[in-house]
């Protein structure tokens, strides 16, 4: 099966870009996606990216997918407070498996 | 457009006692349906799925079932409950292969049992 490793923790202070990588074994993968995680609740689609995709922009947000490394990475440009949260990668090939999540926290 | 519910929203239960959480979904029709459980401070640990009405797959052993009695209805039941069954337990719902199987999470159920 799919393993996806993610670092626990990141710190970032305010206003800062916060990056968030991700690396999975699976190449076979089709879609690979971000979700967020805030305390209590559960998990809110961010974004995705189909495989066939280097990059994908949406407001804020920007997810890069190097295949031939098999790394995912989310980079949230201007940091803020409401952005603290866990946030998880997940792969597909028949099911979705995700990661054990990057808990962001915002310095202010 | 589709939602998705689930109760309750916390539970605290004695060893031993029995369990039913609810997971329903509107706005769609035949969604594959997901439980999760994540312990806490972990990732999510995916327990059953389902395809269609009676149809459950599950992924590891344990002391939980699920069933799914309705298109819509899915429910993770026990008899009997253990300590280790402690955790927030999250429903899912997608729309299959062909939509790219992006799955989309209930609020979740914190379940805490003594």
């Amino acid at each position: 099966g799919e393993d996806v490793e993610q670092s626990l923790f990141l710190s970032v202070r305010e206003g800062d870009s916060s990056v968030i990588n991700c690396t999975y074994t699976d190449s076979s993968s089709t879609y690979l996606y971000w979700y967020k995680q805030e305390p209590g609740a559960g998990l809110q689609l961010l974004t995705y990216i189909f495989s066939n995709m280097d990059m994908k922009q949406d407001q804020r947000l920007t997810v890069l997918l190097n295949k031939k490394d098999k790394h995912l990475s989310l980079r949230i440009a201007d940091t803020q407070t409401g952005d603290s949260a866990i946030y998880f990668c997940a792969g597909t090939n028949e099911k979705l498996t995700f990661g054990t999540g990057t808990r962001l926290t915002i310095i202010p | 457009s589709q939602t998705i519910h689930q109760w309750p929203a916390t539970l605290v239960q004695p060893v031993g006692s029995p369990l039913s959480l609810e997971c329903t979904v509107e706005g769609t029709s035949n969604p594959n349906l997901y439980w999760y459980r994540q312990a806490a401070g972990r990732g999510l640990q995916l327990l059953f799925y389902s395809v269609g009405i009676g149809q459950i797959s599950s992924e590891v052993p344990q002391n939980l079932s699920a069933s799914r009695p309705q298109d819509r209805q899915f429910i993770l039941s026990s008899k009997k409950l253990l300590l280790s069954d402690s955790g927030f337990y999250l429903c899912a719902w997608s729309g299959g292969w062909k939509s790219g199987d992006t799955q989309y999470f209930g609020p979740g159920t914190r379940l805490t049992v003594l």
